[in-house]
């Protein structure tokens, strides 16, 4: 059974304070590991897709990295509008079988 | 612009009435699911679609129905028999021939009293 673990759990940062955050994953054949954001009462909005170890992706602030167990969210100098949940999930099987979700990071930046 | 159309965004209900929620997106995406949301859980599969007129259960199906006549259209359908129908339910679709991400509405939280 395809696993999902996200860490921290929550985060809180002051604007401007660089981290990361982690998910790893247990998979059968990784078929893309994919990073949302989602803001309260809204759907997960998609950020990156990575297909496979070594890969990279950024955006803005925000740069994605995976290896074969698991991925990181890097956000450097985040600002209070980074304030957000961030979710990670694994492709389910073949074709369109859809994704299992981690429990997601909620990060709130400190102004 | 293409999207997801969930409806409505909130939703009371009495216990032991049947509820549909509604799915529509104009992406032209052959697959659609649906999702559940509830605190400190992650999104939880209950079914999904990848072609017209047929559609699997996912991890969650118990209580649930849903429908598939048109392609840009994906009912949900929670029953009386669902034991705990309160929640954040999101639909998704995607592409649907590759494995690529999933694309989400804005949610529909459900309240049963």
């Amino acid at each position: 059974e395809d696993q999902v673990t996200q860490s921290p759990e929550a985060l809180r940062l002051q604007e401007g304070e660089s981290s990361s955050l982690n998910c790893s994953y247990t998979v059968s054949g990784l078929r893309g590991l994919f990073w949302y954001r989602q803001d309260p009462g809204k759907g997960p909005e998609f950020l990156f897709t990575l297909y496979s170890a070594g890969e990279e992706k950024e955006k803005e602030r925000l740069k994605a990295t995976l290896t074969k167990k698991e991925s990181f969210l890097h956000i450097t100098a985040p600002k209070p509008e980074d304030s957000a949940t961030y979710l990670c999930a694994v492709g389910r099987g073949g074709g369109a079988d859809g994704l299992t979700f981690g429990k997601g990071t909620h990060l709130i930046i400190q102004p | 612009d293409g999207g997801i159309t969930q409806s409505p965004k909130y939703l009371f209900r009495k216990e032991g009435q049947n509820v549909t929620l509604s799915c529509e997106q104009n992406l032209n995406h052959d697959a659609m699911y649906w999702y559940r949301q509830d605190p400190g859980q992650g999104l939880r599969l209950i079914y999904y679609s990848q072609i017209v007129n047929d559609f699997q259960k996912g991890d969650i199906a118990e209580g649930y129905s849903v429908s598939r006549e048109k392609k840009e259209s994906f009912p949900l359908t929670v029953t009386s028999a669902q034991k705990n129908p309160t929640a954040f339910y999101l639909c998704a679709s995607s592409i649907g021939t590759t494995d690529g991400p999933l694309h989400f509405g804005n949610g529909t939280r459900l309240t049963v009293t």
